[in-house]
């Protein structure tokens, strides 16, 4: 069964500086689907960036970027330019490319909690 | 456009006792699912349903029923609450196995 694991419950950055957020995932699959969901004080879980395992280029938003290391199976996230309105829990997900059964379904790590002082 | 939507926002309710949880898209997305989140564990998934009358069980489906006789919605039912099932659920939708859309949460507590 594949697993996601957030080695950081806690961060924090400065204001304007950049953070990277770290996540790790277990498979034996070769095609997959990562995410990063952002979840603000208000519970709602927003979708802040998503790769294909298939593709080799980092998927970039905005200031939100990944670094995708497959073999290493790594998939961390920096934030640049940090804002205090990126405050919030981070979770990092995992999905097979799949039809049938739990494929498709998303695996969540417990999350990472990000600070950002003013 | 409403997206999708899950009443009540807050519910309490005592042991032993049936509690519905409400979920509805307005975006005819096939894949429905119902998650919990607790302190220490993330997101957990309990049901999900491919399409109407299609459902499967997840990580967590003990204690839970649901249904889903229309597209738009995917109700999730307690049978007889209990004080573990004390948590935050969240409903999704997406298109095929595209992303997946949260709806804002409901928070349960079990006395």
């Amino acid at each position: 069964a594949q697993t996601v694991t957030q080695s950081q419950p806690e961060m924090s950055v400065q204001e304007a500086e950049t953070v990277t957020l770290s996540c790790t995932y277990d498979t034996s699959e070769s095609d997959y689907y990562l995410f990063w969901y952002k979840q603000p004080p208000s519970r709602q879980m927003i979708l802040v960036i998503r790769q294909e395992a298939y593709k080799q280029q980092n998927a970039t938003e905005n200031r939100f970027s990944v670094n995708f290391q497959k073999a290493a199976k790594s998939f961390s996230l920096k934030i640049s330019d940090s804002q205090l309105g990126d405050a919030a829990m981070y979770f990092c997900a995992y999905r097979s490319p799949g039809y049938g059964g739990s494929q498709g379904n998303l695996i969540f790590g417990k999350g990472t909690k990000l600070s950002v002082k003013p | 456009d409403a997206g999708i939507t899950q009443s009540p926002r807050y519910k309490i309710t005592e042991t032993g006792r049936q509690v519905t949880l409400m979920c509805h898209q307005t975006w005819s997305h096939s894949y429905m699912f119902w998650y919990r989140q607790d302190l220490g564990h993330g997101l957990r998934l309990i049901y999900y349903s491919a399409a109407a009358d299609i459902t499967d069980k997840g990580e967590v489906p003990d204690g839970y029923v649901v249904s889903r006789s229309k597209t738009e919605n995917f109700p999730l039912t307690l049978e007889s609450a209990t004080r573990s099932q004390t948590s935050v659920y969240f409903c999704a939708s997406s298109v095929g196995l595209n992303e997946q859309f949260f709806g804002p949460g409901t928070r349960l507590t079990v006395l």
